[in-house]
């Protein structure tokens, strides 16, 4: 059973676009939501994270919205670079030190 | 954040051997470490939370005694893959609960598992 989904494996995007990443979550009991960025052969490095009690959080180039009602999540990337190219992960945490992984988004930012 | 370091970053071993994996967090004392295991092109799926000085606690469906945790001290943790089957070839990853940063881990940079 899947509690979180990245239902797009992978995404496209010019240099310069906003790339917006999803992601959806089953457990209503999830109360913090992080994205994670990795390469492979690396381990995860921590990006953005959003209480549930906030529905947007920014850092730079980087937001996350947070759509309690639908259970969903979505990061935007503006503007898109090409070091940004990685497999984009979202997780869940229900008040506990245990996170959830989505399943993960390739994403390419070509020239 | 915390410096997690993972050793030996890649292993190839036969079949029916046994591997240590080593989890350190270089600046920070964790009181709590957490294993995750990867498969190609699949999510990060925990197989289970170490805690220092006590057992390990096994997510369901992993064998605790194949797979066997020792956290000895704040900043190092083992996984001990035992009697490793081909099927065991994965990434396993080791993360550090930074507690009070609201749930952030920061994961060490892997293992590569290959087993013949």
């Amino acid at each position: 059973d899947q509690q979180v989904k990245q239902n797009s494996p992978s995404l496209s995007v010019q240099e310069g676009r906003i790339s917006i990443l999803n992601c959806d979550y089953t457990n209503s009991m999830f109360d913090y939501f992080l994205w994670y960025k990795k390469y492979p052969a690396e381990g995860p490095t921590f990006l953005i994270s959003i209480s549930s009690i906030k529905d947007k959080n920014e850092d730079g180039r980087f937001t996350v919205f947070l759509n309690k009602s639908a259970k969903h999540l979505s990061l935007h990337i503006v503007p898109s670079q090409p070091g940004d190219s990685a497999v984009y992960f979202c997780a869940a945490s229900d008040n506990t030190d245990k996170l959830i992984f989505g399943t993960g988004t390739r994403l390419q930012v070509f020239p | 954040g915390a410096v997690v370091s993972q050793h030996p970053s890649w292993v190839i071993c036969k079949s029916g051997t046994s591997v240590k994996i080593e989890c350190r967090s270089l600046d920070f004392q964790a009181t709590t470490m957490f294993w995750y295991r990867q498969f190609p092109k699949q999510s990060l799926m925990l197989m289970a939370t170490s805690n220092e000085g006590s057992k390990a606690t096994y997510e369901q469906g992993v064998e605790k005694d194949k797979f066997l945790i020792n956290h000895a001290s704040l900043t190092l943790s083992t996984l001990t893959v035992t009697s490793a089957h081909p099927e065991d070839s994965s990434f396993y990853i080791c993360s550090v609960s930074v507690t009070g940063t609201s749930y952030e881990q920061y994961f060490g940079p892997g293992t590569r598992l290959t087993v013949t």
